[in-house]
């Protein structure tokens, strides 16, 4: 069966580092996303990751190697407002996303 | 320009109603999907769409129907409402997959008693 898993909760303190890691094992690959979602909203999109390596865009980067199934969200010079769950997406050989249930980020002063 | 609006944003339903949820978009997206979101689950496809006039079954499709009469709506329908149906629906929509990503609506919390 296809799988993605990540950490249901993290903690981490504002203004420093954090790495929400992410595994899967899914039929195909076609690439991988993460998604940032606050409360009672929609997930929006912050990276996607096909090749293995690092994707930076700011404070946040993205990891992925294909040969370890793995990939991970780095989150740099934390805020309050990065308070929210993460979700780990991958697009499998029938081209639809997978979602893993989503990692929630709690951001303490 | 509004990206994808879904049509209501909450509803309460009682078991064996039926009910229309309406997604629309306006960025000329071939491809829609429905999500629906539980706790401590990911979100999980009910159905999708590759274009006007075509549908598709995703992984959990039971007890759903979605109809794509017009390239820009995609309409998700429950005929009798369950109350293993209370959830938050997502509607998505997407050019063809490539490295684009999904735009997602606001979402629709229905609660079947």
């Amino acid at each position: 069966g296809q799988n993605i898993d990540q950490p249901t909760e993290m903690t981490a303190t504002e203004g420093a580092i954090v790495q929400i890691n992410c595994t899967y094992q899914t039929s195909g690959f076609n690439g991988l996303f993460w998604y940032q979602q606050h409360a009672g909203e929609a997930p929006t999109f912050l990276s996607y990751n096909v090749l293995d390596g690092l994707e930076e865009k700011g404070r946040f980067s993205s990891f992925l190697s294909r040969s370890k199934g793995y990939s991970y969200l780095l989150l740099k010079e934390l805020q309050m407002k990065d308070s929210a769950s993460y979700l780990c997406a991958v697009r499998d050989s029938n081209y639809q996303l997978i979602w893993g249930a989503g990692t929630k980020l709690i951001i303490k002063p | 320009n509004a990206g994808v609006t879904q049509t209501p944003k909450f509803r309460v339903l009682k078991t064996g109603q039926s009910m229309t949820l309406l997604c629309a978009q306006d960025m000329n997206h071939e491809y829609m999907y429905w999500y629906r979101q539980d706790p401590g689950m990911g979100l999980r496809l009910i159905h999708y769409s590759v274009g006007e006039g075509t549908t598709a079954k995703g992984e959990v499709p039971d007890g759903y129907n979605v109809s794509r009469l017009k390239k820009q709506n995609f309409l998700l329908g429950l005929e009798s409402a369950a109350p293993s149906q209370t959830s938050v629906y997502f509607c998505a929509s997407s050019p063809p997959p490539g490295g684009e990503t999904q735009y997602f609506g606001p979402g629709t919390r229905l609660l079947v008693l």
